[in-house]
């Protein structure tokens, strides 16, 4: 079954608003990643946080990861409409060799112009 | 730099029918995975490879196969296809030098199955 489970579904937003995206998790994680996914196109990494870390940033990416409640939040700020894409949560298990991607379902983000 | 390329980017298949989808990548990386993503249901993994000579299992297996014969080649076949493996299909791979790595992903492979 998968992982993560992204929330909300889909968000739309005005050029200019903060965008946030949730991501719930249901097993021990070595780390968490986002990936970004423009229509039609292959996944592209955005930021990993390690189940040590509770936040990261990188440019207008900010990341936060709760262990304790199995969840993550992925902020964009200052969004753009060149941000419209779909964004995708994934963990990596602890323990083990084993390291396998899983992803969740997904966020439809739209900024509108 | 190529990074990571699959082949063909499309087809359309009858049912029945064998097939291969191609994944190669010129990064050295050690991991590689098949995803199908299906609308509503996300990425899902088929198989995966921690290094050459090694696959497993993934959430979703089953009507597919890999190989894992050098460093730069993850092949998926469908050895006889089925309409219900009708997806796009992502094949990606990651150093695998520990779990804190991220993935690379190919530009995916878009296969009907009718």
């Amino acid at each position: 079954s998968q992982q993560g489970e992204e929330d909300p579904q889909a968000l739309s937003i005005q050029e200019g608003e903060n965008a946030t995206m949730n991501c719930s998790y249901k097993t021990s994680i070595n780390n968490l990643q986002w990936y970004r996914q423009n229509s039609g196109r292959g996944l592209v990494h955005l930021i990993l946080i390690r189940s040590n870390e509770r936040e990261k940033h990188s440019g207008r990416l900010r990341v936060t990861l709760d262990t304790s409640k199995k969840s993550s939040s992925l902020l964009i700020t200052a969004s753009r409409a060149a941000d419209t894409a779909s964004y995708f949560c994934a963990t990596v298990d602890s323990g083990g060799s084993n390291y396998k991607l899983t992803f969740g379902k997904g966020t439809l983000l739209t900024v509108n112009p | 730099i190529a990074g990571i390329t699959q082949a063909p980017t499309s087809q359309i298949l009858a049912a029945g029918r064998r097939m291969t989808l191609r994944c190669t990548q010129d990064m050295r990386h050690n991991a590689m995975y098949w995803y199908r993503q299906d609308l509503g249901l996300g990425l899902r993994l088929i198989h995966y490879s921690n290094t050459a000579g090694t696959t497993g299992k993934g959430e979703v297996p089953d009507g597919y196969s890999v190989s894992r014969a050098n460093t730069d080649d993850f092949p998926l076949t469908l050895a006889s296809a089925v309409p219900s493996q009708t997806s796009v299909y992502f094949c990606a791979s990651s150093a695998g030098q520990g779990a804190y790595t991220e993935a690379f992903f190919g530009q995916g492979t878009r296969l009907t199955v009718v």
